[in-house]
């Protein structure tokens, strides 16, 4: 069983790009949640999709957001991007919600120059 | 809200050892989740342990076992026989259950294991 793909591994951007990442989830998983990694803040909760439908959001700015198609793919946008953008993003996929086993993509690593 | 703290940012053990790492964490909820995920320098973060906070008996996965202590909001893993493939950050991780609920995750903490 393929595991939970991250397009792509590395990235960098100019500040004022923006820039699209992909998480492909587990076969069958309905739900992919995203999460911005950096040394200082530790792992924060960006959004969850289920089923195409933006179903919890954490506290990031609207430059933020985020789509799941039909096939459960998810994309994530960050649109006028700021240094302080520069992070692990991280995505993770389950079942049915948070109290099966949440399986994490090994992450896109953007750097903002 | 729910937060999740592990006060040990690094921790050493030697091969063969036992170590245990802390944690606690505050919610109102009576219905939880814990969770132990491990993040090895390949960035993958692997789930090492789960506990249903409805449970009382504690949760073991060969070598990993956790101390749950609900009243305490205590959530302490315990890694046996360290190995050095063990090396790795170690997140601790809380979520309610709910529909609206979500994944959060305390620091961290750098383990090392020597050889």
């Amino acid at each position: 069983k393929a595991g939970v793909t991250q397009t792509p591994r590395y990235l960098i951007k100019t500040r004022g790009q923006q820039v699209t990442l992909s998480c492909s989830p587990i076969s069958g998983h309905r739900s992919v949640s995203w999460y911005q990694q950096t040394p200082g803040q530790g792992l924060q909760f960006l959004f969850e999709y289920f089923s195409e439908t933006q179903r919890n959001k954490g506290n990031f700015p609207g430059r933020f957001s985020g789509r799941q198609f039909s096939n459960s793919r998810s994309e994530m946008n960050v649109s006028t991007l700021e240094l302080g953008d520069s992070a692990l993003y991280l995505c993770a996929s389950s079942g049915q919600g948070w109290g099966t086993e949440a399986f994490f993509g090994q992450g896109t690593r953007l750097t903002v120059v | 809200a729910q937060t999740v703290t592990q006060s040990q940012p690094e921790m050493s053990v030697q091969e063969a050892e036992t170590v245990t790492l802390s944690c606690t964490y505050d919610t109102s909820e009576s219905n939880y989740y814990l969770f132990w995920y491990k993040q090895p320098p390949s960035r993958q973060m692997i789930l090492v342990i789960r506990q249903e906070a409805y449970k009382q008996q504690n949760a073991t996965e060969n070598r990993f076992s956790v101390n749950f202590q609900k009243a305490a909001k205590s959530f302490s893993l315990k890694i046996s026989d360290s190995q050095l493939g063990d090396t790795a950050m170690y997140f601790c991780a809380f979520i309610s259950t709910g529909a609206n609920s979500k994944l959060t995750f305390g620091k961290g903490i750098t383990l090392s294991v020597r050889p």
